[in-house]
């Protein structure tokens, strides 16, 4: 079974520092996509970042970007000079080679003024 | 606003009531997904359309539940016989397959919250 694999029930960082959010998963697949999407407090689903795992470049979105270590299946993601819009929930996911969605159990980010 | 659209957001229903839920996706979008999340959990699959055949359920989509999407346009989800383990966020997402293949990107709607009393 694939599995996504979320350490970090809950993380706070104060607001302009850099935090990194971990995940890992498990699949025998060889074509698979990875995710990071953010639900803020009674809002939508927004996508952050993807990543092809064919793709040895780390994705970079601005302020965001993932380390991915696909020998150790791990997909981290790093948020730089953090805002207090960046409060929210964090899922990781992966399609690991159909189309739906596997997700992790979430990371609740809180950014402190 | 041509994002994804669920109706209503809000549900509150007695055990063993029907009820129905409708996601319009953006609108050139062909697939469209069904999820369910429960407190503290992340979104579990539930099925998936492209256009209007549905391609894949998951086993946590029990016989009370039901999805269509008739003309490949907006979807309903309608779960009968309603049980307190029903309550729950549902989502609805859509996507449009990238050009040159691989997994597209899924655009989620705001979801419809239900509570079984």
């Amino acid at each position: 079974a694939q599995t996504v694999t979320q350490s970090q029930p809950e993380m706070s960082v104060q607001e302009a520092e850099t935090v990194t959010l971990s995940c890992t998963y498990d699949t025998s697949e060889s074509n698979y996509y990875l995710f990071w999407y953010k639900q803020p407090p009674s809002r939508q689903m927004i996508l952050v970042i993807r990543q092809e795992a064919y793709k040895q470049q780390n994705a970079t979105e601005n302020r965001f970007s993932v380390n991915f270590q696909k020998a150790a299946k791990s997909f981290s993601l790093k948020i730089s000079d953090s805002q207090l819009g960046d409060t929210a929930m964090y899922f990781c996911a992966s399609a690991f080679g159909n189309e739906k969605l596997t997700f992790g159990t979430g990371t609740r980010l809180t950014i402190i003024p | 606003d041509t994002g994804v659209s669920q109706n209503p957001r809000h549900k509150i229903t007695k055990r063993g009531q029907n009820v129905t839920f409708r996601c319009d996706p953006i609108s050139e979008h062909n697939r469209l997904y069904w999820y369910r999340q429960t407190l503290g959990q992340g979104p579990e699959f539930l099925t998936y359309f492209q256009n209007e055949a549905q391609l894949e359920k998951s086993r946590l989509l029990s016989d009370r539940f039901s999805a269509e999407r008739p003309k490949g346009s907006f979807s309903t989800l309608e779960i009968q016989r309603t049980e307190q383990g029903d309550s729950a966020m549902y989502l609805c997402a859509s996507s449009l397959p990238r050009s040159g293949g691989g997994t597209d990107t899924q655009y989620f709607g705001p979801g419809t919250r239900l509570t079984v009393l």
